[in-house]
């Protein structure tokens, strides 16, 4: 079974720093290019990074571009997101997700989502 | 960059058909994306390219799109298609991504 499952998540000061993970199983992850996506609490969904399968290639949304990095792991067939200096309205449901087209770019056709993981920016 | 811009909320009756659209200047370069989204769960993909459903979902669902606009349609709608439903494509300059603000669909 093709499985994403995110984790890392939690509540963080403004300022503060988390690492996400996402652990994939079920497929070939070395083959996809990845991104994360991230649903603030009643809100829509917002891209905010994308990385080519070899990690060569890496986008951001201007929202978290200089504070957020993205890596992965092939030989542990994981996904990372580094976030730093975090803000109030980086508080989200973190989404890795699974590009199904092979582009060098990010496609928009996310084909397997995981569960997500909670991050709350608070004082 | 740009933006998609999608109505807040749509309603149909139950086994009637209902579109669902999505504005935006990147829709000229690029196709959509479609997704739902239930409470509490992480989006499905409904649509990508130009028409095409990934595996497992129902071919009630198809898309479109001329100009500006993309649409999704839902040709007799079920009661579990009540759900939000949300847009996507690459933005002008090819690197990034956006969403649309979402639709909530009521099936009635």
């Amino acid at each position: 079974e093709v499985q994403l499952v995110e984790s890392g998540g939690g509540l963080v000061q403004p300022g503060g720093s988390l690492r996400l993970s996402c652990a994939t199983s079920g497929f070939t992850f070395s083959s996809y290019e990845m991104n994360w996506v991230r649903q603030a609490p009643g809100k829509g969904l917002e891209w905010v990074s994308y990385i080519r399968s070899s990690g060569s290639t890496i986008y951001y949304a201007d929202s978290v571009k200089g504070r957020f990095t993205i890596s992965r792991d092939n030989a542990k067939n994981s996904l990372y997101l580094q976030m730093n200096s975090l803000r109030a309205e980086d508080t989200a449901v973190y989404y890795c997700a699974r590009d199904m087209l092979t582009t060098g770019t990010p496609s928009g056709a996310f084909d397997i989502w995981g569960q997500g993981t909670m991050v709350t920016v608070s004082s | 960059s740009s933006e998609l811009t999608q109505d807040p909320a749509v309603s149909v009756a139950l086994g009637q058909t209902v579109r669902i659209t999505c504005q935006g200047d990147s829709l000229r370069i690029y196709y959509a994306s479609w997704y739902q989204q239930k409470p509490g769960q992480a989006p499905v993909l409904v649509i990508y390219g130009k028409n095409n459903r990934p595996s497992g979902i129902p071919d009630r669902f198809s898309g479109s799109s001329s100009g500006n606009t993309a649409s999704l349609t839902i040709t007799g709608a079920q009661a579990e298609d009540e759900a939000d439903y949300y847009c996507n494509s690459r933005d002008s300059s090819g690197n990034r991504v956006l969403f649309g603000g979402g639709t909530k669909l009521t099936v009635l």
